[in-house]
């Protein structure tokens, strides 16, 4: 079936540094790819997307490259800030539009 | 303006009881979505409707019992609560189930907290 794995958290960076959370998924077929962020208290918002191979999501300086061949959706930012403190999830949208998540990556930027 | 909203955003209650939280979109959407997120925070899609009709039951307790009375509206019923239903519960909606991938995110709710003492 379909999986996702995400690397353990928590994460913690200073701000303006660089962000990589590394994300693989096992699928059937071509599934669409997302990042999900979940901030304190609140409900999941998309953070990017992408649906085919090669694709590029970008969004708040955050980006993922959709890459068939390594089976990976990794999520970068290039300068994160205190305000980008928050669980991240990867996801795989698989048949009937259900979406598998990683297990989510925790995120803790200090100044 | 809210797009998708649920209520109770928090609920407590003693094991053994039947709850009902309730999920409303105003996306004008044709699926809906329940999910269950652990004290771990891990995420597990429990059903989805699309137009009313069920498409997927995750191998969900027949204890918890989705009713959707009209598109906008998927409402989670849970019977006999037990400790380990305690979690939070998202709803989401989406376009339609096989819309083009391009326009089908997932919209989620603010999620309902169910504490099972």
């Amino acid at each position: 079936g379909d999986s996702v794995t995400q690397m353990e958290g928590p994460v913690t960076l200073s701000e303006e540094a660089f962000l990589t959370i590394n994300c693989t998924y096992t699928a059937t077929g071509y599934p669409s790819l997302f990042w999900y962020v979940q901030y304190p208290g609140e409900g999941l918002q998309l953070l990017l997307k992408a649906t085919k191979a090669d694709d590029k999501g970008s969004n708040k300086g955050f980006e993922a490259t959709y890459r068939k061949e390594t089976t990976s959706f990794h999520l970068e930012k290039g300068s994160v800030q205190v305000s980008d403190s928050a669980v991240y999830f990867c996801a795989l949208g698989g048949g009937g539009n259900k979406l598998t998540f990683g297990t989510g990556t925790q995120l803790k930027v200090e100044l | 303006d809210t797009a998708v909203s649920q209520t109770p955003k928090y609920l407590v209650t003693q094991m053994g009881n039947d709850k009902s939280i309730k999920c409303e979109q105003n996306l004008g959407h044709d699926t809906m979505y329940w999910y269950k997120q652990d004290s771990k925070k891990f995420l597990k899609i429990m059903f989805s409707y699309n137009n009313k009709e069920l498409i997927i039951n995750e191998t969900v307790p027949n204890r918890f019992s989705p009713k959707s009375p009209d598109k906008a509206h998927l409402n989670l019923h849970i019977n006999s609560l037990e400790l380990g239903d305690s979690a939070v519960y998202f709803c989401a909606s989406s376009l339609a189930i096989n819309f083009r991938r391009e326009k089908n995110e997932q919209f989620f709710g603010p999620g309902t907290r169910l504490t099972v003492l």
